[in-house]
């Protein structure tokens, strides 16, 4: 069993619909990130927060909306979606400030997947 | 900037033959991991392997070995006695280790199919 959870695993949407992804984690990680993942492509890094600060956004669109309100808990906020957002978002966590494997493994759920019609 | 190549988009392997996939990268950091991870059709990424910049022998775990070679600056996986549950994608992947929370870079993946 992965040590990442994430909830839904299947989620449709509407494109006036908000709804959220939720990805939780007790391994007392504090680096949590958020991939987008389309068929057949590698994960492409959405967000990455460190001790539950926003550190990284890779130019996503403000009809994402990620919140971390604390260690073990990581949220993405959808609003105004379109088709192409439909996708499998795959949340991780890692180790910071260690070395070697421990520092560099992220351990990930096992995805969200999201279709918007 | 960090950069992972995979050039085989998909590769066939006899049941109980050993299999390499390829990987090269390219960092400008000092210390970095070479992870591989492998992605059944469920989606789950599966973590099979690491191996780290300064590590002075090349990883193995059970049926996974990393030949990790830093000049050429590659990092191909081998999975011996392959088994028809191995098919499925495998993604190579770095992270610079300087700091917490860089991310892991991926490449585009190698599609493994086990024939019996």
């Amino acid at each position: 069993d992965t040590e990442v959870t994430q909830t839904p695993k299947h989620l449709v949407m509407g494109m006036t619909n908000k709804k959220s992804l939720k990805c939780e984690q007790h391994m007392g990680h504090r680096a949590m990130y958020w991939y987008k993942q389309k068929a057949k492509k590698p994960p492409e890094l959405m967000f990455v927060y460190s001790y539950e600060k926003l550190s990284i956004n890779e130019s996503v669109p403000s009809r994402f909306s990620p919140e971390c309100p604390n260690s073990s808990l990581l949220n993405l906020h959808l609003h105004a979606l379109q088709p192409e957002d439909s996708a499998l978002y795959l949340c991780a966590s890692s180790q910071a400030g260690t070395s070697g494997r421990a520092a560099g493994e992220l351990f990930f759920g096992e995805g969200s997947r999201l279709t918007v019609l | 900037a960090q950069k992972i190549t995979q050039t085989q988009p998909g590769m066939f392997v006899q049941e109980k033959e050993a299999v390499t996939l390829d990987c090269t990268y390219d960092t400008s950091d000092p210390s970095y991991g070479l992870f591989w991870y492998k992605q059944p059709s469920s989606g789950e990424m599966i973590f099979l392997i690491y191996q780290g910049s300064y590590d002075q022998q090349n990883a193995t775990e059970g049926r996974y070995s990393l030949n990790f070679q830093k000049a050429r600056k590659s990092a191909n996986l081998v999975i011996s006695a392959s088994q028809l549950g191995d098919s499925a994608m495998y993604f190579c992947a770095m992270r610079g280790l300087n700091s917490g929370n860089t991310p892991l870079v991926f490449g585009k993946g190698t599609r493994l199919s086990v024939i019996a």
